[in-house]
């Protein structure tokens, strides 16, 4: 079974610049998740879609983020403008259920961003 | 609203001794509980998790963790650590809301080091 896919590994930005990251999840899961995780720090949730509605984005600050979920499956997460702050791995999830508590994530390698 | 608390930052033990990782929690629920290990440049991988069966749970690599609700914790433990052990270990807590949003929140991290 093929895992979570994430592109790119590593992106390097000047602030002020967009930058896009793309998941795709293992196939059929229903639950997608869009984590940040700063150096040092636990992720953080930001997005969480199931099929390709949002659930919860009640932490992605949508000022500057923005995410979709094209017909339940890939997904993409986006910076405009890009902030010093925003330096963190971005990681994806995907779950196979909906409204399970007890339901497994399963990560991809995540997304190295660095803003310069 | 739910938090989690991992107590140590960094930990270190010796090659062949024994692993203790603590956490604790707090839900306005009955969680569902979960530990993940890191390893560098890797994604989270899901060593065991806590749904109620049993509150005793084993996992993967000879992990195992106690669920304690009167104490509201939920250590990690394993009798011999190896060297391929070392990583950084996060303790999640999970619960569904009504309108299907999982809250997930992670704790801190832990650094687990083996000295040879």
């Amino acid at each position: 079974e093929a895992g979570v896919a994430q592109s790119p590994r590593y992106k390097i930005i000047e602030k002020r610049q967009s930058v896009a990251f793309w998941c795709n999840p293992i196939s059929g899961h229903a639950t997608l998740y869009w984590y940040q995780q700063i150096l040092g720090q636990g992720p953080k949730l930001l997005i969480q879609f199931q099929n390709n509605g949002v659930v919860d984005d009640s932490q992605l600050p949508k000022d500057r983020f923005s995410a979709e979920r094209l017909k339940g499956v890939d997904s993409t997460l986006k910076i405009q403008p890009a902030k010093l702050e925003d330096s963190a791995v971005y990681l994806c999830a995907s779950s196979p259920q909906v409204f399970v508590d007890t339901d497994t994530q399963y990560f991809g390698p995540g997304t190295r961003l660095t803003v310069l | 609203a739910q938090s989690v608390t991992q107590l140590d930052s960094h930990v270190s033990v010796s090659e062949g001794t024994p692993v203790l990782l603590r956490c604790n929690y707090s839900s306005s629920y009955s969680p569902s509980l979960f530990w993940y290990v890191q390893h560098p440049n890797k994604g989270l991988q899901l060593l065991l998790k806590y749904t109620s069966a049993a509150t005793l749970v084993k996992g993967i690599n000879g992990f195992e963790a106690e669920f304690k609700k009167s104490e509201t914790s939920f250590h990690l433990t394993k009798p011999s650590a190896h060297m391929s052990d070392a990583a950084e270990y996060f303790c999640v807590v999970s619960e569904t809301m009504d309108t299907g949003r999982r809250a997930l929140t992670f704790g801190s991290g832990t650094r687990l080091q083996v000295q040879p």
